[in-house]
Order: C-alpha cells, then sequence, then structure tokens
C-alpha cells in the first residue's frame, strides 16, 4: 500500500504566487524526498530531507518535516508556468528497502 | 554520467500478445533497479526491484516478470498481455547502500503501453 498521501490531489494557482503541497505518511522514516513529473515524462528527484532535518531550501523550492505528525510540505515560491507539473513524495525506510511513492499533487499555473 | 535508457518510448498491443519492455542504465554499476507502472493521472505503482544479477523482489502479484540478465539491464516481460495492463511503466534506478546518495532515484523516460 502507499505510505505518502499528498495534499491537495490538484492545485491551481496564477503565476507569481506561491504554492504549497502536503504529504502524510505512517510508518516511521530515514528520509523523505519529493519529485516531479512533467506530463508523459518521467519523474525527477527535487529534493531530500532526512528525518533528523526539520526544512530545507533548494532554489524556490523549501521543504519542512515534522516527523511527530509524519507530515512534510513543499512551498515553491513565486511560481512560474514551468513549474505546472505533478508533484510525488517519496518515503524511504531503514535498509535497502524501495521508496513509497504518494498519489501526488497536480499543480497548474496560469500566466 | 549516468543515463537511463527505456524503449520503447510508445507500444500497442493486442490482448493476448506477449510484451518485453528493456531498460538499461550507463555510468554505474552495480545498481539498484525498479519497475514502475502508473495509470493514468494516478501515483506510481511499484512492480519489481532488484538489488543484483539474478534478484528480483515482486511487490505486486500479477501476470508480470522481470529479469536483470546483465548488471545495468532490466527487463519486464509478460507472456499474455491483458486490457489492465495498459498504462505508463518507468524504470529507475539508484545507487547500492553506502553511496551517499543511495535513497535517491532516477528515472527513465518511460514506455507508453496500450492494449486493445
Amino acid at each position: 500500500s502507499q505510505q505518502g498521501e499528498e495534499d491537495p490531489q490538484a492545485l491551481s494557482i496564477q503565476e507569481g504566487e506561491n504554492a504549497t503541497m502536503n504529504c502524510s505518511y505512517k510508518t516511521s522514516i530515514n528520509n523523505l524526498q519529493w519529485y516531479r513529473q512533467n506530463s508523459g515524462r518521467g519523474l525527477v528527484h527535487l529534493i531530500l530531507i532526512r528525518s533528523n532535518e526539520r526544512e530545507k531550501h533548494s532554489g524556490r523550492l523549501r521543504v519542512t518535516l515534522d516527523t511527530s505528525k509524519k507530515s512534510s510540505s513543499l512551498l515553491i515560491t513565486a511560481s512560474r508556468a514551468a513549474d505546472t507539473a505533478s508533484y510525488f513524495c517519496a518515503t524511504a525506510g531503514s535498509g535497502n528497502t524501495p521508496l513509497v511513492f504518494g498519489k501526488g499533487t497536480r499543480l497548474s499555473v496560469i500566466a | 554520467s549516468q543515463t537511463i535508457h527505456q524503449w520503447p518510448a510508445t507500444l500497442v498491443q493486442p490482448v493476448g500478445s506477449p510484451l518485453s519492455l528493456e531498460c538499461t542504465v550507463e555510468g554505474t554499476s552495480n545498481p539498484n533497479l525498479y519497475w514502475y507502472r502508473q495509470a493514468a493521472g494516478r501515483g506510481l505503482q511499484l512492480l519489481f526491484y532488484s538489488v543484483g544479477i539474478g534478484q528480483i523482489s515482486s511487490e505486486v502479484p500479477q501476470n508480470l516478470s522481470a529479469s536483470r540478465p546483465q548488471d545495468r539491464q532490466f527487463i519486464l516481460s509478460s507472456k499474455k498481455l491483458l486490457l489492465s495492463d495498459s498504462g505508463f511503466y518507468l524504470c529507475a534506478w539508484s545507487h547500492p547502500p553506502g553511496h551517499i546518495s543511495y535513497n535517491e532515484q532516477f528515472f527513465g523516460p518511460g514506455t507508453r503501453l496500450t492494449v486493445l
């Protein structure tokens, strides 16, 4: 079963606005990752946050992790039309086990 | 640098026909390899993963199978396709344990399979 659950399922915003997506999970994790998928393409890794980290930045991306609430958020600031894509969170447990992906949030940025 | 290849990019097959999708990775050794299926507008379903040659773990029982005949080659097969096998198939790789970024996965471009 999938561990990560993104919220909302779909999000539509104007260019320049900030976009926030949330992810909740159920079991303990080693790290949590966010991926982006353009329509009909493979996924691209955006950012990884470890279980002992609370916040991480990469360019216009800001990720937070609250292990007590088993949740993470991805914030994209000053969004652009090119940010239109689906965004997935994925959790990694201990050992050499595969990532578990959520169902994704479809983000539409309107120019 | 590492690259991952998948082919074909699109495939239309009749029900009951066989399937073979190939994935190869360049520029790394002993990668973990993964096959996912994605239904339209949905999340990723892990089908198989492999931590080494000949080692295959199946996540979902179905009429698909996977093989890893070489270190950087991962093949997804079926003897008889079903309508429900239609979807977008993604191959991915990650570094083996011990590498600084072994959890991060790198995805291929995908194969769009339509079973009619």
